[in-house]
């Protein structure tokens, strides 16, 4: 299976402090993706990294891919109780776009 | 503009029914996909539109499955002879034209599916 790992399944933070989400992969890949879901619902993009990135930022989130570990990080900083969902990293392995999501993060920002 | 529409939100259907399922895509992006998601797990990928024809549908679990786009456009996820394991949330996504390096997905709200 091409599925990547998520860690940790669940982390459980206070408002203001940072999370760090990581995902790991099997094969080489054309890009990864980060997504939140709040309840089971619509998935919403966060950010897309490609496979020649190291690092990309939007607002409080930073996202680095390290292709020679096949990994990437998602970190929140300053986290916020509106931060709390779920967190999922999706690989494209150049298989005409169809992305392979990990098992998700469950992230709970306590305020 | 707006952004991926899915039809209907939620489904209750009776085991052995048939249903559709649509998605409506954003405005120019040539490429549609349907996913499917059980709980507590992330979306597993069922098929792959680019244009009217399915580019992939490796993901489709049987022959019960079934997705259409006849005018590249709109398209509908057919379910035939519902089973239990069938109720999940299914997902559609559109995308642009993909390139080399990949493009960004953009998900609907889903469906979400429950077969009594």
């Amino acid at each position: 299976s091409q599925q990547g790992e998520e860690d940790p399944q669940a982390l459980s933070i206070q408002e203001g402090e940072n999370a760090t989400m990581n995902c790991s992969y099997k094969t080489s890949i054309n890009n990864l993706q980060w997504y939140r879901q709040n309840s089971g619902r619509g998935l919403v993009h966060l950010i897309l990294i490609r496979s020649n990135e190291r690092e990309k930022h939007s607002g409080r989130l930073r996202v680095t891919l390290d292709t020679s570990k096949k990994s990437s990080s998602l970190l929140i900083t300053a986290s916020r109780a509106a931060d709390t969902a779920s967190y999922f990293c999706a690989t494209d392995y150049n298989q005409g776009g169809k992305l392979i999501f990990g098992q998700g993060t469950e992230l709970s920002v306590k305020p | 503009g707006a952004g991926v529409s899915q039809t209907p939100s939620n489904k209750v259907t009776e085991k052995g029914k048939y249903v559709e399922l649509r998605c409506d895509p954003i405005s120019g992006h040539t490429a549609l996909y349907w996913y499917r998601q059980s709980l507590g797990q992330g979306p597993e990928f069922l098929i792959y539109f680019q244009g009217t024809g399915a580019a992939d549908d490796s993901g489709l679990p049987n022959d019960r499955f079934f997705a259409v786009r006849p005018e590249g456009s709109v398209s509908t996820l057919k379910i035939q002879r519902t089973e239990r394991g069938d109720s999940a949330v299914y997902l559609c996504a559109s995308s642009l034209p993909t390139s080399g390096t990949g493009e960004t997905q953009y998900f609907g709200p889903g469906t979400r599916l429950l077969v009594l």
